[in-house]
């Protein structure tokens, strides 16, 4: 089955600086990565997305990337602020597999004002 | 306002004791999912239901059992069978049958054994 590997398991920055965040995948059939935040105690929440059949996608602040070829997707935060502290956890799911995602074990973002 | 439910918000399980957790969801979603996370680690799937009265075993389904009578619920029992069952439990959905679209989570349940 899909493996998904997440680096760093913590990462610690100051206000302003940039956060970037690592997911490999094993099976090349996954077509749609997710990134969801996890504030302390409360649900996750769907940040950013990105299919197989585009390289690149960015929401404000936030970026995806995506590298098929070496089956590695990432997470780019620009400008850190405070409430950007979270967990975040990447997901690889493919089509037609009944339902079933693969979590990355998440990263512990602290932002030092 | 739509959303998912769950409930109770924290919970207590005695030895030999089931304990079911509730899921209810007014999205109109077709797929529901159960999720189990441990400290450090990623969300692992117990159980997920494409359709009303089927679902198919996650992952970790040992010691849990799930129904899906209704689209708009889908509750978790945890058995005495599960010997770990402390840990915060999920319960998502998406808007169709399969998984290249979002997950949309509850709030989540703090199962804790007495």
């Amino acid at each position: 089955g899909e493996n998904v590997e997440q680096h760093p398991s913590t990462l610690s920055v100051q206000e302003g600086d940039s956060a970037v965040i690592k997911c490999t995948y094993s099976d090349s059939a996954s077509n749609y990565f997710p990134w969801y935040k996890q504030e302390l105690g409360k649900r996750p929440q769907l940040i950013i997305d990105i299919r197989s059949n585009v390289g690149e996608k960015k929401d404000q602040r936030i970026a995806v990337t995506l590298n098929k070829t070496a089956k590695h997707f990432s997470l780019h935060i620009t400008e850190t602020q405070p409430e950007d502290s979270a967990v975040y956890f990447c997901a690889a799911s493919m089509r037609g597999n009944a339902g079933k995602s693969t979590f990355g074990d998440g990263t512990t973002l602290t932002v030092k004002p | 306002d739509g959303g998912i439910t769950q409930s109770p918000k924290y919970l207590f399980r005695k030895e030999g004791q089931n304990v079911t957790l509730s899921c209810e969801q007014n999205l109109n979603h077709d797929a529901m999912y159960w999720y189990r996370q441990d400290p450090g680690q990623g969300l692992r799937l117990i159980y997920y239901s494409q359709i009303v009265n089927d679902f198919q075993k996650g992952d970790i389904a040992e010691g849990y059992s799930v129904s899906r009578e209704k689209k708009e619920s889908f509750p978790l029992t945890v058995t005495s069978a599960q010997k770990n069952p402390t840990a915060f439990y999920l319960c998502a959905s998406t808007l169709y049958r399969g998984t290249d679209q979002p997950q949309h989570f509850g709030d989540g349940t703090r199962l804790s054994i007495l």
